[in-house]
């Protein structure tokens, strides 16, 4: 049964520091994708890559987020130094893009609360 | 810029009441339209992909549709485990990968 992982599901730190969440796409998906969902705001985008190469991060707050795909099993969500107002669920999703469709399949999530 | 509004925010239902939510939407040239479904602490699970207007797609319960403007989930004789927050998302033509998700029609279906 291929799904989406994600590490940790769940993460309390204090203001400032470092915070880094981890996701395994689903094996052949070209495409991860990196969203957060607060109730105020619902799900936004904030990045993603294809084939590893990001393509759009302009939903990421950039002075303080970063994403990366060391290999195509491992994508990482970096934010430092972390701010209460990041307190959020953070996920992960995969895909296979075509020209039309991109099915996304998400994984369980990263509740993060900054203190 | 895209839009997706769902609506109504919230329905209450009974076993067995049928009903339908809404997804309007406005964009440049329709690459997809997506219903996903999420359950309280959980990732949004795919449900179905249209296309263009007129395109239906069924599972189980649950049928979609599509028009130039908006779509429609049909819940036929809900159960209590239909209950879950519906979203709805489109991607067009220029915004390469990059889906926009409406806010979601929360259901509860009691038994």
């Amino acid at each position: 049964d291929a799904r989406v992982t994600q590490t940790p599901r769940h993460k309390v730190t204090e203001m400032g520091q470092e915070v880094t969440m981890r996701c395994q796409p689903i094996l052949g998906h070209n495409t991860v994708f990196w969203y957060r969902q607060t109730m105020m705001q619902g799900l936004e985008l904030l990045a993603y890559f294809r084939n590893r190469a990001p393509l759009d991060d302009s939903g990421m707050p950039k002075d303080r987020f970063s994403a990366e795909m060391p290999d195509a099993t491992l994508a990482t969500l970096k934010i430092q130094p972390s701010e209460p107002r990041d307190s959020a669920v953070y996920f992960c999703a995969s895909g296979l893009v075509r020209l039309a469709g991109n099915e996304q399949f998400f994984g369980p999530g990263t509740r993060l609360t900054v203190l | 810029e895209d839009q997706v509004t769902q609506s109504p925010e919230a329905l209450r239902l009974q076993e067995g009441e049928s009903s339908s939510l809404n997804c309007s939407y406005t964009v440049s040239g329709l690459r997809g339209l997506f219903w996903y479904r999420q359950d309280p602490g959980k990732g949004p699970e795919f449900l179905f992909t249209l296309y263009s207007a007129g395109e239906e797609k069924e599972k189980e319960r649950l049928k979609a549709t599509l028009t130039k403007k908006e779509s429609f989930l049909h819940i036929t004789a809900p159960k209590p485990e239909d209950s879950a927050t519906y979203l709805c998302a489109v991607r067009d033509q220029t915004s390469g990968s990059r889906l926009t998700f409406g806010e979601g029609t929360q259901l509860t279906v009691n038994p």
